[in-house]
């Protein structure tokens, strides 16, 4: 089972940030956070990784708490184009079990 | 920005039937992934492969199940017998072989845009 809790919708105004939690409460040391989404059924699009440190790449920001039990994905400037389910999942690096283990993610409606 | 290709994008199988479904991973990419979505559910984990053989796989992926690089290029799945419950989305993914952790480290993986497979 996935090991993260993401609420199961949010809304945002076009032009605004969305900001997406995501609670990992029981992330180990060796696990990364990464977000994932997933537009109308195709495949799922990495956007973001992190381990402890806030991260920003071209498409989004990556907020982790201090103690790493929680985290916050946040588009600065929604487009209707974001509308999208969207994964937080943790892995552990360089283990045995490469693969990625999907929750239910958060559908997130971007509205004019 | 390279990125992963599947074939066929739609296949259509009577039940029975052998299916492969075929992917084109990213060029330097060594770590090799299939992974399933039924209709409305989650992303299913079904195998991951690395230097031409299994890595580990999920209890999904039975003997009915097999995956295969053929050559350099191509990374395939094969159902021998489909059963109706095979259809789904079926994605493939791939990753890199990270340097510094000597393995997939905490290399991403990037995923096609899937092939759909309907079971009649």
């Amino acid at each position: 089972d996935a090991k993260t809790t993401q609420p199961p919708s949010m809304d945002c105004a076009e032009g605004r940030a969305a900001n997406l939690p995501c609670n990992h409460s029981t992330i180990s040391g060796n696990e990364y956070v990464y977000w994932y989404r997933q537009i109308h059924s195709q495949g799922p699009q990495y956007i973001i990784h992190g381990l402890k440190n806030n991260e920003t790449n071209e498409m989004a920001s990556l907020i982790i708490t201090e103690d790493r039990k929680s985290s916050t994905l946040i588009l600065p400037h929604a487009t209707l184009r974001d509308t999208a389910v969207y994964y937080c999942i943790v892995r552990v690096w360089g283990g045995s079990q490469g693969n990625l283990i999907f929750g239910k993610g958060t559908k997130l409606s971007v509205k004019p | 920005e390279p990125e992963v290709t599947q074939t066929p994008s739609h296949q259509v199988t009577q039940m029975g039937q052998e299916v492969i479904l075929r992917c084109v991973p990213i060029s330097n990419h060594l770590y090799f992934y299939w992974y399933r979505q039924i209709l409305g559910q989650k992303v299913e984990f079904l195998v991951s492969f690395y230097n031409n053989e299994i890595s580990e796989k999920s209890e999904i992926f039975d003997d009915q199940f097999s995956v295969e690089r053929p050559d350099g290029s191509n990374f395939t799945l094969k159902i021998r017998s489909t059963k109706l419950e095979d259809s789904a989305m079926y994605f493939c993914a791939s990753s890199v072989w990270d340097r510094v952790f000597e393995g997939y480290g905490n290399q991403p993986q990037h995923f096609g845009d899937g092939t759909r497979l309907s079971i009649l």
